[in-house]
């Protein structure tokens, strides 16, 4: 199951929206659909399960919704430690897969 | 709590066999999924391989045939002995559970393969 995530890298200011976008080939078992951040030299850090559940600690600015095939991760305002590459993973189907990666960069 | 702490990389030669370990804390590695992730220098995140409750396991195409994932119930601790390993096995690997369908990760052991 192919994930595709777009866009690769999106430019935005501290305060603005993100709207990461993360589609699958085939639908997604159990909509079993992570989102992970991850910074330079560090593990990555779970963000989002089963597509729209926060993982604990995780501020409510950060929110998944999707199923089937289309998924999205959404900033509802950048703060400054939000700039990261973000990837996507599902975990519904063997071979489990991750996506590309989208870097969320300060324009 | 649940922590899955990863170990067992180094430095190795091109052919050469490694094996790496997961101790995991909190919970059985007998009763959830659990996966072996690795991400080469620069790049984004690989997967691996996952062995499920009942003992099955899948593969990453690159990898099958080479690396093995195991566990061991009485140890409480996930395996995966890596053989015939390349430049291109050159990573940080992770060790990952999957509880009720959330993932948790430690924090990753490096592995180098080099003449």
């Amino acid at each position: 199951n192919v994930l595709t995530q777009s866009p690769g890298t999106l430019s935005l200011s501290p305060g603005e929206r993100a709207t990461l976008s993360c589609r699958a080939s085939q639908s997604v078992s159990n909509n079993f659909l992570a989102w992970y951040q991850q910074k330079l030299g560090q593990a990555p850090r779970l963000l989002i399960y089963t597509a729209s559940s926060r993982a604990t600690g995780i501020p409510d600015r950060f929110s998944g919704s999707g199923s089937g095939t289309d998924f999205t991760l959404t900033i509802s305002r950048l703060e400054p430690e939000d700039f990261a590459v973000y990837y996507c993973q599902q975990y519904g189907s063997s071979p489990w897969t991750f996506g590309q990666g989208t870097k969320v960069e300060i324009k | 709590e649940v922590q899955v702490v990863a170990s067992g990389g180094g430095l190795v030669q091109p052919g050469e066999s490694l094996r790496l370990s997961c101790a995991a804390f909190g919970f059985s590695v007998g009763s959830h999924y659990m996966s072996w992730v690795r991400q080469a220098p620069g790049k984004g995140l690989e997967w691996l391989s996952v062995i499920s409750t009942l003992g099955r396991t899948y593969y990453e195409d690159s990898v099958r045939g080479r690396f093995t994932i195991s566990r061991d119930n009485s140890k409480n601790t996930l395996y995966l002995q890596m053989d015939s390993l390349r430049a291109d096995d050159t990573a940080v690997y992770y060790c990952s559970a999957y509880i009720m369908g959330t993932p948790y990760w430690g924090q990753g052991t490096l592995v180098t393969v080099s003449p």
